[in-house]
């Protein structure tokens, strides 16, 4: 079965710093989607962002952008100008046919 | 568009009692799951439906949960009789279709807490 790896359970970040989130995954598979998630307090998971494995080019939502290393399976993503809102779990997570989820990273956001 | 309903938001039972969840997913979404999530864990996906045939229910401890999704539309799980370590989250998602390829759209989830 798939493994989604998330080795940092905690990271902290200043606002409007930036923050770098790390994920890993393992599959045998060539063609999957690669997704992050941010789940706050509320329980809402919220789709931040997505990669098609076919694709080389990173994926970008505004101040979020991803960093896809498809040989090394390393999946991260960095959040730029931090913003006290982006205080959540986020959650990597590799889908192929279902989804696998990471056991998520909890990111503070300092004033 | 409307999100994906959940309820009861929270719920407490004993163990040994029995306690049903309730989702109505994103309309016209044909791809229906529940997933259970642990506290400091990611969501385990429990069992999933394409319209309201069953997809995959193989992490679906089946001697104490079931589930159902009746018409395509809504659906129940069902714990009977609960333990302990089914205190979790429970979240239900919806997609258009049935792969991978987009993102699932949430709900907020039901919190249980078994005592």
């Amino acid at each position: 079965a798939q493994t989604v790896t998330q080795s940092q359970p905690e990271m902290s970040v200043q606002e409007a710093e930036t923050v770098t989130l790390s994920c890993t995954y393992d599959t045998s598979e060539s063609d999957y989607y690669l997704f992050w998630y941010k789940q706050p307090p509320s329980r809402q998971m919220i789709l931040v962002i997505r990669q098609e494995a076919y694709k080389q080019q990173n994926a970008t939502e505004n101040r979020f952008s991803v960093n896809f290393q498809k040989a090394a399976k390393s999946f991260s993503l960095k959040i730029s100008d931090s913003q006290l809102g982006d205080a959540a779990m986020y959650f990597c997570a590799y889908s192929r046919n279902q989804f696998y989820f990471g056991t998520g990273t909890s990111l503070t956001v300092i004033p | 568009e409307a999100g994906v309903a959940q309820s009861p938001r929270y719920k407490i039972i004993e163990k040994r009692q029995s306690v049903a969840f309730w989702c109505n997913p994103i309309s016209g979404h044909a791809t229906l799951y529940w997933y259970q999530q642990i506290l400091g864990q990611g969501p385990k996906l429990l069992i999933q439906f394409q319209n309201n045939g069953v997809v995959d229910d193989s992490q679906l401890p089946k001697d104490r949960f079931s589930a159902e999704r009746l018409k395509g539309v809504d659906s129940t799980l069902k714990i009977q009789p609960a333990k302990l370590e089914d205190s979790a989250v429970y979240l239900c998602a919806s997609s258009p279709r049935g792969r991978g390829d987009y993102g699932y759209t949430f709900g907020s989830g039901t919190r249980l807490t078994v005592v």
